[in-house]
C-alpha cells in the first residue's frame, strides 16, 4: 500500500521568509502528485500537481515543487510567504490504477506571522 | 462551471442515529470518492464510485456505505452513530483519473 509522509507538522514562519515542505511518497510505480492547500475553514484547493515531464513543477501563488525520482520526494517550496499563506498543507499521491484514490499525507499546518 | 456539491454543509447528529450526506459532482466527472478528515487521523479514503458501481473501499467499518445513482452523484451514509466519527466528508469527483475535484465537505459533529 502506498504512504505519503510529510516531515513537518507545525511550521511557524515569519512573512518574506522562504518555505520548503517534505513530502516522501512509498509506491514505486508510477504516481501522480499533488499538493493541496485547505485555508481556515475552507475546501482542499489544487496548488499545483506532477504527472509527468519537467519534474519542477510550478502552481498558484508563487508555489512550486521538486519532484525528485530517485528520493521518491515531492517538496513544496515558496521563496517569500505572506501572512496570508498562512493554511494547512497536503501532500497526496494517486497511482496511476485505474480508480480515484488520493492518498495523502498528514498535513503540515503553516502559520505566517507578520 | 460549477464545482462539486455537498450537501448539507453542517450536521448535528445524536449518538446511535443514522446520517446521509449527499455530492454532486462536475458535470461530466463520472467518478466520485468520499474522504473522512478528522484532526487524529488526517485525510483518510472511504470509498471510490464509477458508473454506480464501487470500485475500491478504504478501511472502514461497515457502518459506512455508499451508493451511487445514474446521474452520477453520490450518497454516503453512516448507521449507528459512534462520537468518533465526527469528521469533515469530502466529497471528490473526476473525469479522467488523473487528478481530483474536492467540493467543500460536509461537517458532521455526533454529540
Amino acid at each position: 500500500a502506498q504512504s505519503v509522509s510529510q516531515h513537518n507538522h507545525h511550521v511557524i514562519l515569519s512573512e518574506a521568509a522562504s518555505l520548503e515542505l517534505g513530502c516522501n511518497y512509498s509506491y514505486g510505480g508510477t504516481v501522480n502528485l499533488f499538493w493541496y492547500v485547505q485555508y481556515p475553514g475552507q475546501h482542499l484547493q489544487l496548488l499545483l500537481k506532477y504527472f509527468s515531464g519537467d519534474p519542477l513543477v510550478k502552481g498558484i501563488k508563487g508555489f512550486e515543487a521538486e519532484f525528485i525520482k530517485s528520493k521518491f520526494s515531492f517538496n513544496l517550496r515558496k521563496p517569500s510567504v505572506q501572512w496570508s499563506d498562512t493554511a494547512e498543507y497536503f501532500c497526496a499521491v494517486w497511482n496511476s490504477g485505474g480508480y480515484q484514490k488520493v492518498t495523502f499525507g498528514t498535513g503540515t499546518k503553516l502559520q505566517v506571522i507578520p | 462551471k460549477a464545482g462539486v456539491t455537498q450537501t448539507p454543509r453542517y450536521l448535528i447528529k445524536t449518538r446511535g442515529q443514522q446520517v446521509t450526506l449527499s455530492c454532486s459532482p462536475i458535470s461530466g466527472h463520472r467518478s466520485v470518492s468520499w474522504y473522512q478528515q478528522t484532526p487524529g487521523q488526517g485525510l483518510q479514503f472511504l470509498f471510490e464510485y464509477f458508473s454506480e458501481t464501487q470500485r475500491n473501499k478504504g478501511n472502514f467499518p461497515g457502518r459506512f456505505s455508499g451508493r451511487q445513482f445514474s446521474n452520477s452523484r453520490s450518497e454516503m451514509n453512516v448507521s449507528t452513530l459512534e462520537l468518533g466519527d465526527s469528521a469533515l466528508y469530502l466529497c471528490a469527483s473526476s473525469k479522467d483519473l488523473t487528478e481530483a475535484f474536492f467540493g467543500q465537505g460536509t461537517r458532521l459533529t455526533v454529540v
